[in-house]
This record gives C-alpha cells, sequence and structure tokens, in this order.
C-alpha cells in the first residue's frame, strides 16, 4: 500500500507571494492532518480535515488555510507568505476514528526569501 | 488539556549500551500516547502507541515504552543502542477525544557513539 505522498518536496517562494500544497492520504484514509515543523517552534498542528470538513483548527493566523476533496486528498494554502513561513510542512492520515496511529508523509520543505 | 515534556533535549550513549528517552505527560483523562521516529531529512515515523491496553508497549526496532499512571511517564527504552538509532525522537499525545491533534513534545536528538 502506498504511503501518504507531498508534492512538491521542495519550495522557494518570495515574501508576499502565495503557495498550495498538496497531500494525498494512504487509500482508505478519511482524515489528513497537517504539521508545521520549524528549529525554533518545532512540529506545530494546523489543522486537520475529515471527509471534506476541517474538525480540529491550530493556533495559526488566517493566512494558513486548507480544503479537502471527496477523494481524501487535501491541500493547504498559505496567502501573504513570511519570512516565518519557512519550515518542514509535514501531512498525516488516518482512518479518522478515535485512539488511531497517524502516518506521515516525507513533508514539503518551503523556503520563503 | 493534553501535553507532553521531554526531559532532555540530546542524550549520546555509546553503541551496545542502553537508551532512555524521557517523556512525562500531562492529561484529563486516559490519553492515547506515542513516540515517533524522524531521521535526517526523512518523515516521521511511529514507533509505538499506548491506548489504554497494555502499559508495557513494544515497538519497532527493539524500542519499547511504559505507561505509568502513578508518575505520568511514559519513558523510550531500548536495551542495545544500535549506530542507525541516531535520530530526533518526538513524544506525542493526542490532544483531545474527538479528532486526531496530536500535540508534539519537543524532541530529543539521540547521538550513538561508536
Amino acid at each position: 500500500k502506498a504511503g501518504v505522498t507531498q508534492t512538491p518536496r521542495y519550495l522557494i517562494k518570495t515574501r508576499g507571494q502565495q503557495v498550495t500544497l498538496s497531500c494525498s492520504p494512504i487509500s482508505g484514509h478519511r482524515s489528513v492532518s497537517w504539521y508545521q515543523q520549524t528549529p525554533g517552534q518545532g512540529l506545530q498542528f494546523l489543522f486537520e480535515y475529515f471527509s471534506e470538513t476541517q474538525r480540529n483548527k491550530g493556533n495559526f493566523p488566517g493566512r494558513f488555510s486548507g480544503r479537502q476533496f471527496s477523494n481524501s486528498r487535501s491541500e493547504m494554502n498559505v496567502s501573504t507568505l513570511e519570512l516565518g513561513d519557512s519550515a518542514l510542512y509535514l501531512c498525516a492520515s488516518s482512518w479518522g476514528t478515535s485512539q488511531e496511529t497517524q502516518y506521515f508523509g516525507p513533508g514539503t520543505r518551503l523556503l520563503v526569501l | 488539556a493534553q501535553s507532553v515534556t521531554q526531559l532532555d533535549s540530546h542524550v549520546s550513549v555509546s553503541e551496545g549500551t542502553p537508551v532512555l528517552l524521557r517523556c512525562n505527560y500531562s492529561s484529563s483523562y486516559s490519553p492515547s500516547l506515542f513516540w515517533y521516529v524522524q531521521h535526517p531529512n526523512k518523515g516521521l515515523q511511529l514507533l509505538l502507541k499506548y491506548t489504554s491496553a497494555a502499559t508495557l508497549v513494544k515497538g519497532i526496532n527493539g524500542f519499547e515504552a511504559e505507561f505509568k499512571k502513578s508518575e505520568t511517564s511514559f519513558h523510550l527504552t531500548k536495551p542495545s543502542a544500535h549506530m542507525s538509532d541516531a535520530a530526533e525522537y518526538f513524544c506525542v499525545v493526542r490532544r483531545s477525544n474527538t479528532g486526531n491533534q496530536f500535540y508534539f513534545g519537543t524532541g530529543t536528538s539521540l547521538t550513538v557513539i561508536p
């Protein structure tokens, strides 16, 4: 079974631009969560989507948004990029029920110049 | 609210000696706890998880962890370190009883000395 895939793997943008990251979950998984990893803040939860609905949200500004499609694929969008948005963005998927393991993708490394 | 504290930011051990990575948790109800490992430039891999079944949890690559409610701890151990164990280790708690919001500890960097 294929794992979680994320595209692109690397991205360079400039301040003020916007970016869209994509995540394809493991087949059959309906929950997709996004995390931001930086050296200073560590791993922080952005949001979770389940069956096309946002189920949980972390403490990030509205510039960070996401969506989930009917095939469970998810996209994350960051508008008006700031230097501090440079990070590794990780996507994780699971079936969506409680007490579950999340399976992580390799991440998208975003560099904002 | 649920949270985890990893007590050591860096741990160094010699190859073949035991590994102990410490994690304390805070939870208002019976938590779901996980240990994940991240090798350089790689994604996160699940080592093991505790979800209120057996208190001693065995994971992959010889790792295990014991859930101790009285001490609110979930320490990760391995009897004998291997060079390939060098990585960043994260203790994780599920943030709520609904959904999949994980709260990550700050991580412990494990160095294995040959």
